[in-house]
């Protein structure tokens, strides 16, 4: 399998901009899951699908974020407008029935 | 206080020692516990997971479960340098999977 897949690696913006992260869920997965990561606050989750349907959003953190599912082999993280406080790495995972969760490469954002 | 807690290191041990990770965690209903590994630089890559009291052995990896205490723990013997990197611990408590990340404890593994 080729594990979960996550575009673009490096995504460098201008505050105000909008960004989109993807992810691909490894085949047969269930469940999805958005994280952030920081020096400063660590590994947050930010919202987190069962079967494409969001569960828990309470992590993002403000209205400027925005997931989708649409099918069970996609899905995307939007920030607009983007701010330099974003920046980050942001994680997607996928799990099956909930347990082991197994994370992409990751996307690096700069907001300049 | 925190959901799980590390203590963030660094912790330091000598090529062929045992490094002795811990971790505690608030939520009695607690069910599910993975140890994580992550590079500088790279993802979590899950290295170990628990589901009951006791020991969980893989390898050089020993997991150990303590609900009664709320504590685990990850054993690392013959320590190799590339065993160098930042453990997580992550616990998976209520429904729908939600799994709740330690901010990690960073390992040198001094050859």
């Amino acid at each position: 399998d080729a594990g979960v897949i996550q575009s673009p690696r490096h995504e460098v913006t201008e505050m105000g901009q909008e960004v989109t992260l993807r992810c691909k869920p490894i085949s047969g997965h269930n469940s999805l899951f958005w994280y952030r990561q920081t020096m400063m606050r660590g590994l947050e989750l930010l919202i987190y699908f069962n079967n494409n349907v969001p569960i828990d959003d309470s992590g993002m953190p403000e209205d400027r974020f925005s997931a989708k599912m649409p099918n069970a082999s996609f899905s995307t993280l939007k920030i607009q407008p983007s701010e330099p406080r974003d920046s980050a790495v942001y994680f997607c995972a996928s799990s099956s029935q909930g347990y082991e969760q197994y994370f992409g490469p990751g996307t690096r954002l700069t907001v300049t | 206080q925190k959901e799980v807690e590390q203590n963030s290191g660094p912790l330091s041990v000598p090529e062929g020692a045992i490094a002795s990770l811990n971790c505690t965690y608030s939520d009695r209903g607690s069910q599910s516990f993975f140890w994580y590994r992550q590079y500088s630089g790279k993802s979590p890559e899950l290295i170990m997971s628990i589901y009951s009291n006791g020991d969980k052995e893989d390898g050089r990896f020993t997991a150990q479960l303590n609900k009664a205490s709320q504590y685990v723990s990850l054993l690392i013997r013959d320590s190799q340098p590339s065993d160098s990197a930042t453990y997580l611990c992550a616990v998976l408590s209520g429904g729908y999977q939600k799994v709740t990340f330690g901010t990690g404890t960073k390992l040198q593994v001094i050859p």
